[in-house]
């Protein structure tokens, strides 16, 4: 089945400075990719709809300066936290839609973030 | 708008059979999934049901009434391992997918 990875698995990092998480599909090209948030114990939260050669669409609430996603490739996309704080400690997941298959979403496994 | 409501938590025995509901309210309707999610990990597919019925898959089945906005994935012979959350998502005209909460599903000896 279609992989999808992201990179890195698990970051420490202290208050101010920016976390930057790739997300890859493996053996498909992907038009559109996802970022969720879930914190503890709670639902998966879309922080933002990335398609591939245009501007991300953020979701209510996420800002888009302090979450910068870049998709410059149908294989790539990229979620960069700005300044991070310790609010800002989550797991995060990105997901990919295949271009052929739209409803056919893949996940890659997840980034945990620690901020301290 | 759009809303989906599963139970916040089930228990079951390992052996045994659970239904997890799901109803969902969506603009446009492209299907509705089920994901199992472990502790710690990101959502694995189970399931995905676009037309009304029942899909089996192994000791996992689904089944969607789109008339009633209704879904419920059916787990038999549980294991110690089938103990995660169970995501329902609905995928509305957009292709976006709307999640509910999970449901936290725990298996007992």
């Amino acid at each position: 089945g279609a992989v999808v990875s992201q990179h890195p698995s698990r970051v420490i990092c202290k208050s101010g400075t920016s976390v930057k998480i790739e997300c890859r599909s493996l053996d498909f090209q992907a038009t559109t990719m996802f970022w969720y948030r879930q914190f503890p114990k709670q639902s998966l939260m879309l922080m933002a709809t990335s398609n591939e050669g245009s501007k991300a669409t953020y979701e209510q609430g996420v800002e888009k300066d302090k979450f910068l996603i870049n998709h410059a490739s149908l294989t790539l996309s990229t979620l960069t936290v700005t300044s991070a704080h310790p609010e800002d400690s989550s797991f995060y997941i990105c997901s990919a839609r295949d271009r052929d298959s739209l409803e056919t979403q893949y996940f890659g496994p997840g980034t945990r973030l620690l901020v301290l | 708008g759009q809303n989906i409501d599963q139970p916040t938590e089930m228990t079951a025995t390992e052996g045994a059979i659970v239904q997890i509901n799901c109803t969902y309210q969506t603009s446009g309707f492209n299907g509705l999934f089920w994901y199992q999610q472990h502790a710690g990990e990101a959502p694995t597919f189970l399931s995905y049901n676009v037309l009304d019925g029942l899909e089996e898959k192994g000791r996992f089945s689904s089944f969607l009434s789109r008339s009633k906005g209704y879904s419920y994935l059916l787990l038999k012979e549980l294991q110690m391992k089938d103990s995660a959350s169970y995501l329902c998502a609905a995928m509305d005209s957009n292709y976006q997918l709307i999640w509910g909460a999970g449901t936290k599903l725990i298996i007992k000896p």
